[in-house]
């Protein structure tokens, strides 16, 4: 079993509305929850972190932590086509370990 | 300023070659790490340099893959005698120190091995 599960995708959506990716997790020693974006031919950018459990809001993004569920949320609103990209959650215990990502499709 | 950056962009060798690739981390962050990322697999941490510190070498997958980093900046990732399963894109990252959350991508090399 992996430290990190994240589902590959594809994931469509129509523009403008909400988008939920999920990661979980086994490992309880993780205490930071990391979202990247990656773009096509681009490398990872840092997207929101957050540490422990907890929501975290920054303009459309919302992150979430259930440390007890070991489980990982992301929330997208309003969402448009720019938001289109892989996103990839990670977590940092010691090191930090990246999900497989997710591919997001914003439809216009 | 200046992102890190790698080359080369892209890179297509055959079976049996050695490669390098180069990676040019921000001015004064002393982490660097190498990842390789391959379809539906995401982020395989390979190797990682602190400093000075002897570099954490458990990620890499076989005695054909070595690292260096030089002066405590620039690093370079060799595979030698290239197999198919090695065709992945490298990527670089770097953060000003170990114990932070956040790493800085470079863009990536694309290596094709035919």
């Amino acid at each position: 079993q992996k430290e990190v599960e994240q589902d590959p995708g594809p994931l469509s959506v129509p523009e403008g509305a909400i988008v939920s990716l999920n990661c979980t997790y086994s490992n309880s020693a993780f205490q930071y929850f990391m979202w990247y974006r990656q773009y096509s031919r681009k490398g990872p950018e840092l997207l929101m972190y957050t540490y422990s459990s907890g929501n975290k809001e920054d303009g459309r993004f919302t992150a979430q932590v259930d440390k007890s569920s070991k489980y990982i949320s992301l929330f997208i609103r309003d969402s448009q086509p720019s938001d289109s990209a892989t996103y990839l959650c990670a977590m940092k215990a010691s090191k930090i370990i990246f999900g497989s990502g997710t591919r997001l499709s914003i439809r216009p | 300023g200046a992102g890190v950056s790698q080359s080369p962009s892209n890179k297509v060798t055959e079976k049996g070659k050695d490669v390098e690739l180069r990676c040019d981390p921000i001015s004064g962050h002393t982490a660097l790490y190498w990842y390789r990322q391959s379809l539906g697999q995401g982020l395989e941490f390979l190797i990682y340099f602190q400093g000075n510190s002897a570099p954490d070498k458990s990620g890499l997958p076989s005695d054909r893959f070595s690292a260096e980093r030089t002066g405590g900046s620039v690093s370079t990732l060799t595979i030698q005698r290239t197999q198919q399963e090695d065709s992945a894109v490298y990527l670089c990252a770097s953060s000003l120190e170990r114990g932070t959350y956040e790493q800085y991508f470079g863009p990536g090399t694309r290596l094709t091995v035919t």
